[in-house]
């Protein structure tokens, strides 16, 4: 199956500070990344959908100013967490589609754990 | 509007014994079904999907799901479990319409030796 890296992995920032989190597709290109957050032992929310070249589309309730996405190219999304906080602590997830067709499932990235303390 | 249920949060078995995890579905049109695999911090790994034809599945490591119309379910099933199986399992769903996936609430699969 196709290959989506996220980094990093792991974080801990401090309360106030951005972290950008990194989704590529490896060895496909995507036009449409996904991005999730999950609590512990809870389902995955979906945060937003990221267009290359052109603005995310948000979930209700979904803050865009404080969950920046950035699309620049068909191999790389990045979300950053702007000024952030204890509550934004959680697991972050992104997910590419092989190709723009319907039938196709979506490959997932490694996850990134987020601890604001 | 589409949404999936997986009424069990936790599911445990002797290994070597069948292992069934429920889902069931709501869509407006024909579904596109799928079953994921997480393990601890890390990412879904693809099971399996039903698009259309044959309403058995089979998917990887010995996994399959019956996708079955009338009851609107979509039942992950190995006849015969392994320790290894231990994870957190996801059902998703998804209308012809629409790229975005809903999940399941996942379902803790235990596999005791």
């Amino acid at each position: 199956g196709a290959v989506v890296s996220q980094h990093p992995s792991r974080v801990i920032c401090k309360s106030g500070t951005s972290v950008k989190i990194e989704c590529r597709s490896l060895d496909f290109q995507a036009t449409t990344m996904f991005w999730y957050r999950q609590f512990p032992k809870q389902s995955l929310m979906l945060m937003a959908t990221s267009n290359e070249g052109s603005k995310a589309t948000y979930e209700q309730g979904v803050e865009k100013d404080k969950f920046l996405i950035n699309h620049a190219s068909l191999t790389l999304s990045t979300l950053t967490v702007t000024s952030a906080h204890p509550e934004d602590s959680s697991f972050y997830i992104c997910s590419a589609r092989l190709r723009e067709t319907m039938n196709t499932e979506a490959f997932f990235g490694q996850g990134t754990r987020l601890t604001v303390v | 509007a589409q949404s999936v249920a997986q009424p069990e949060d936790q599911v445990n078995v002797a290994e070597g014994n069948p292992l069934t995890v429920k889902c069931t579905y709501s869509v407006s049109g024909n579904p596109y079904l799928f079953w994921y695999v997480q393990y601890p911090n890390r990412g879904l790994q693809f099971l399996l999907k039903y698009i259309t034809g044959d309403n058995l599945v089979k998917g990887s490591y010995g996994f399959e799901a019956e996708f079955n119309k009338s009851q609107t379910s979509f039942h992950l099933k190995k006849p015969s479990a392994l320790v290894s199986d231990s994870a957190l399992y996801f059902c998703a769903v998804r209308d012809m319409t629409d790229y975005k996936l809903s999940f399941g609430a996942g379902t803790t699969v235990t596999v005791r030796a």
